[in-house]
């Protein structure tokens, strides 16, 4: 099985602020990796795919790079909007997330 | 509008058993692979089961192998979850979700139902 580390656990930070999620794989998945945003009692917003790859929608300041077992999301300037909590998934063989990354108000 | 809509969810006995159930509307679901994603209450996000167009693949994550059964009906635009043998670690919000590309068995989740809670407990 594929296991995914996301690094930091939890977050703080500021409005502005340039953010950076880091997700691990334990095995290459090449570039099958996505990102997610999740609320408090929401579903989880699909953010990127195929690593890099923008959903439609999500605004710019959001990107994703990384390829085989080393990804990271970057929020380029960090938005109220955006506190919430950032789960990578692997869909290279099956399906598995990260435990997640809070990000909340500094 | 693209709508996942779950169902069937409630509190039940360890050992005993329930069927979830999710309605799509809004695009051509018997042309994409769907999946189930459950999500312990404060826990992160856990991927169950998945199924392909017609039915011929069908996955399941270790922890429910033997124990969950997913099928789905195109005529009806539905996708269910068959839980038996429940425990109290199947405690968890269930959504489904459906895979971005059509065709595509594996890929990301675009679209998320609302969830159906599930409590096992006695």
């Amino acid at each position: 099985d594929i296991q995914m580390t996301q690094s930091p656990s939890t977050l703080s930070a500021s409005v502005g602020d340039r953010v950076t999620i880091t997700c691990r794989a334990s095995q290459s998945i090449s570039s099958w990796l996505a990102w997610y945003q999740q609320k408090p009692g929401r579903a989880p917003k699909l953010l990127i795919y195929k690593a890099s790859t923008l959903e439609s929608g999500v605004p710019s300041r959001f990107s994703g790079s990384g390829s085989g077992t080393d990804f990271t999301l970057t929020i380029s300037s960090l938005q109220p909007d955006d506190f919430a909590t950032y789960y990578c998934q692997q869909y290279n063989s099956y399906s598995t997330f990260g435990q997640g990354t809070k990000v909340e108000i500094k | 509008d693209v709508q996942l809509v779950e169902s069937g969810g409630g509190l039940v006995q360890p050992g005993r058993s329930l069927r979830l159930s999710c309605a799509a509307s809004g695009f051509s679901f018997d042309d994409y692979v769907m999946h189930w994603v459950r999500q312990a209450p404060g826990k992160g996000l856990e991927w169950v089961s998945g199924i392909s167009s017609s039915s011929g693949t069908i996955v399941y994550a270790d922890s429910v192998k033997g124990r969950f059964t997913i099928s789905r009906d195109n005529a009806k635009n539905s996708l269910y979850l068959q839980m038996n043998s429940l425990r109290a670690e199947d405690t968890a919000l269930y959504y489904c979700a459906k895979i971005r590309t059509a065709m595509i068995t594996w890929g990301a989740f675009d679209i998320w139902g609302q969830g159906t809670m599930v409590t096992v407990s006695s």
